[in-house]
Formats: C-alpha cells, structure tokens, sequence
C-alpha cells in the first residue's frame, strides 16, 4: 500500500514549457520532502517542507505544503533539460520512517 | 566531505544464495537506514539502525536482516534468495533522522 500517491506518473515537455508534479496522501506528515534522482545514482534531497501552508521557492522550483500537511505540490518554471529526473517527495511519520511515492519521471527536451 | 559508499554497485545471485550489501555512512553520521527500490512499488523503507540498534523495520519478511557497527558502518544481508528481490538497494545516512542522504546503490540482480 502506497502512502503517498504521486501525479503524474510520467512527463514529457518542451524545454521552456511549465509543470507541477502533486503529491497526495490521506495521512499526516510531520514534514514532507522532495528528492530528484538521476538514472545509477541516489536520491538527492531538493527541499524540506514542515509547516502547513508552507511555500519554498529554489531558483525554478516551487514547493508548496498543503495546510493539512497531507500533500504537496512541486512546480517548475521554464523547464530545463537538466532537470531531467525523477522525482519523489517522501513524508516523515513516526521513529523517522519517511514513506515514498512512486515518483514522477520527467523528461525535458530541448 | 565524503557521501554516502555502497558496495559493490552491482551484484548478480541466482535463487536461493544469500547476499550481504555493505553502507558506509557520512561521517558523524549514525543513523543508517536501507531502502528497496523496484520500478513498481517504488521506494520501501527496510529498517533504519541508530548506534548499533534496530530503531525501525518496514514490511519485509525476516530474510531481510541488517546490522550496525560501533564506527556506524551497515550491512544488509538477505538470505534464500527469491527473483523478486531483484531491486536496487540504498542506503541512506543522516545525523539525527532527517535529511536522509542516500548512496547510489548495489543493482542486486537475482537469476
């Protein structure tokens, strides 16, 4: 059973073009974070988002928490094809287990 | 700072062998958790191990063990191989729970 569904699954744009990628649950998190994970290589942390309501930008790339701490959406201006990924947003519940969506694999074409 | 090592980065088992997967977290460091990553289930949480105790297990059946050393190195070793284990494994290491900072994985392939 997933914990965190992601949306979409996959995602293909132009480079330029804008996207959000949503995070949806039916739990609450203490806090939610944001991974982008390049093909033979590890996740690597983008943001951590903690309280409900919670907007975080990083250059291109909006985070925001929803106010019940239960999703999340990630938004990206002006694509890249560096950002070029996939990316997974995991929550943190209890004895710090964090729960993994299933991602959303994104292709940026230039 | 070095990041997270795991070795080997590739692994090929037939079923039924036993398999040990070694992490070697950042230092100062010691919290290590283990991950299976497969294309659909995604991420699953395995166990997390803080100065050398089991803090948490995920839903992984008792073929699935770890352990933690006194200088914060982890093992994960799975026995009695099945096909189905077949996943990329991270490990990923954090100084009091959060971030984690994962390694780049073993490619365990089980034949």
């Amino acid at each position: 059973t997933q914990l965190l569904e992601q949306s979409p699954q996959f995602l293909s744009i132009q480079e330029g073009e804008n996207l959000t990628v949503y995070c949806n649950s039916s739990s609450v998190f203490s806090s939610l974070q944001w991974y982008r994970q390049e093909p033979g290589e590890g996740p690597v942390l983008l943001v951590t988002v903690v309280t409900g309501g919670e907007v975080k930008k990083l250059k291109r790339l909006t985070f925001q928490f929803g106010d019940a701490r239960k999703d999340s959406s990630l938004h990206i201006t002006a694509a890249q094809p560096g950002d070029t990924g996939l990316y997974l947003c995991a929550g943190e519940g209890t004895g710090n287990q964090f729960y993994f969506g299933t991602g959303t694999s994104l292709t940026v074409i230039p | 700072k070095a990041g997270v090592t795991q070795t080997p980065r590739y692994l090929i088992k037939t079923r039924g062998q036993q398999v040990t997967l070694s992490c070697s977290p950042i230092s100062g460091h010691r919290s290590v958790s283990w991950y299976q990553q497969t294309p659909g289930q995604g991420l699953q949480f395995l166990f997390e191990y803080f100065s050398e105790t089991q803090r948490n297990k995920g839903n992984f059946p008792g073929r699935f063990s770890g352990r933690q050393f006194s200088n914060s190195r982890s093992e994960m070793n799975v026995s009695t191989l099945e096909l189905g284990d077949s996943a990329l494994y991270l490990c990923a290491s954090s100084f009091a729970g959060s971030p984690l900072h994962f390694g780049n994985g073993t490619r365990l392939t089980v034949t």
